[in-house]
């Protein structure tokens, strides 16, 4: 069974400081996703990573792929509270005809 | 504007009472997920469909059924046998078989 695990599934985070949301998976894939999700709302894509060692950059969010490791990276650089949000990674499952399983999320709080 | 259409946004039910959720798509996507989401949760898989008039189980399909008559549309009901039907579905389409997923704006289902 694939297992998709995050940490820290609560972050509480200053403004101006960086941090690091990890993302481990059992099982071998070479495709991993990063999800947005704000409160009450559905869910947004921020980065599709397709190989090892790919790496994806938008504003303030950096998410790497490391497959041999099994782990992937969402790093925040300067956090604003416009990145308050919770956020998931989600991998093919190829014992689910390659649905997305996701992990259990890390909801994010930058605080002034 | 394509995307995936989902309604109801709200929904009440009284325990013992059949729903049914409605999905549309006009994104020409092959793929069409149902996933379920609780407070706190992350997302978990409960029907999936790769073509039209065939859909598979997911993780937790107990309760619920599907039915893919044409490749835009994906509805999902809520049984009476579904034990604790209050959450968040979400409906999701991806272009193949696997890959990104691109999420409606969800179905939120109270029962009473």
């Amino acid at each position: 069974e694939l297992k998709v695990e995050q940490n820290p599934l609560f972050l509480s985070m200053q403004e101006g400081k960086n941090y690091t949301i990890y993302c481990n998976y059992s099982t071998t894939s070479d495709r991993l996703y990063w999800y947005r999700q704000d409160p009450g709302k559905s869910l947004e894509s921020l980065f599709v990573l397709l190989s090892n060692g790919a790496v994806k950059q938008e504003g303030r969010l950096m998410a790497s792929l490391d497959t041999k490791a099994r782990l992937s990276t969402l790093h925040i650089t300067a956090a604003v509270h416009d990145l308050s949000a919770t956020y998931f990674c989600a991998v093919d499952g190829s014992n689910s005809g390659y649905a997305l399983n996701f992990g259990k999320g890390t909801s994010l709080l930058v605080t002034p | 504007d394509g995307g995936i259409t989902q309604s109801p946004k709200y929904l009440f039910r009284k325990e013992g009472q059949n729903v049914t959720l409605s999905c549309e798509q006009n994104l020409n996507h092959d793929a069409m997920y149902w996933y379920r989401q609780d407070p706190g949760q992350g997302l978990r898989l409960i029907y999936y469909s790769q073509i039209v008039n065939d859909f598979q189980k997911g993780d937790i399909a107990e309760g619920y059924s599907v039915s893919r008559e044409k490749k835009e549309s994906f509805p999902l009901t809520v049984t009476s046998a579904q034990k604790n039907p209050t959450a968040f579905y979400l409906c999701a389409s991806s272009i193949g078989w696997t890959g990104e997923l691109f999420f409606g704006e969800g179905s939120r289902l109270t029962v009473l």
